[in-house]
């Protein structure tokens, strides 16, 4: 069984910084891509990043780029997202998802709440 | 940025057919997916590669594609359906991904 972890989430002042682990499990983790979507209070989903299986190559959503990286350590089975110059608008569940075969998440983590404000 | 766009809600009695629709520039190139969201829970896939059902998935959940437009169908609605629903795409390079704007099903 897919199982997949957040961990990290907190609450950070304005230009702040946070880094988010998702623990993986069930399944070859390296040889998937992986991904941050999150959430806004009371808002719909949005695609964060997304990371091949090997590693290399990350896309970013334009609101994050430049202040957001993604990577993975794939001897521990973990996705990690490095969050700097953190704004008020940054604040929401972050899910890790999976990948399937077609560019869709398949299985979802249960998310980590970050919160930035002073 | 691109963008698809859904229904804010859509309303309907138990045993009736809901249809959730997702327009998009890019949908006849690019897969679409369907995702069900219920209040403090994650999301669950239920509809890939336009019209593919997962295992998992009961029956009544069946998607279509047409030109810039997908649909999500739930036929035989039951109470558990009540749910937010996002479709779920990719820009027309492939590489960044885009949720839809969400709709809202209401079981009546």
């Amino acid at each position: 069984e897919v199982q997949l972890l957040e961990s990290g989430g907190d609450l950070v002042q304005p230009g702040g910084s946070l880094r988010l682990s998702c623990a993986a499990s069930g399944f070859t983790f390296s040889s998937y891509a992986m991904n941050w979507v999150r959430q806004a209070p009371g808002k719909g989903l949005e695609w964060v990043s997304s990371i091949p299986g090997s590693g290399g190559g990350a896309y970013f959503a334009d609101s994050v780029k430049g202040r957001f990286t993604i990577s993975r350590d794939n001897s521990k089975n973990t996705l990690y997202l490095q969050m700097n110059s953190l704004r008020a608008e940054d604040t929401a569940i972050y899910y890790c998802a999976k990948s399937g075969s077609q560019g869709y998440f398949d299985s979802w983590g249960q998310g980590t709440l970050v919160t930035v404000s002073s | 940025s691109y963008e698809l766009t859904q229904p804010p809600s859509v309303s309907v009695s138990p045993g009736q057919t809901a249809r959730i629709t997702c327009s998009g520039d890019a949908l006849p190139k690019q897969y679409a997916f369907w995702y069900q969201q219920k209040p403090g829970q994650a999301p669950v896939l239920v509809i890939y590669k336009d019209s593919e059902r997962p295992s998992w998935i009961p029956e009544r959940f069946s998607g279509s594609s047409s030109g810039t437009t997908v649909t999500l169908t739930i036929s035989g609605v039951q109470a558990e359906d009540e749910a937010d629903y996002y479709c779920q795409s990719a820009d027309s390079s492939g590489a960044r991904y885009v949720f839809g704007t969400g709709t809202k099903v209401t079981v009546l």
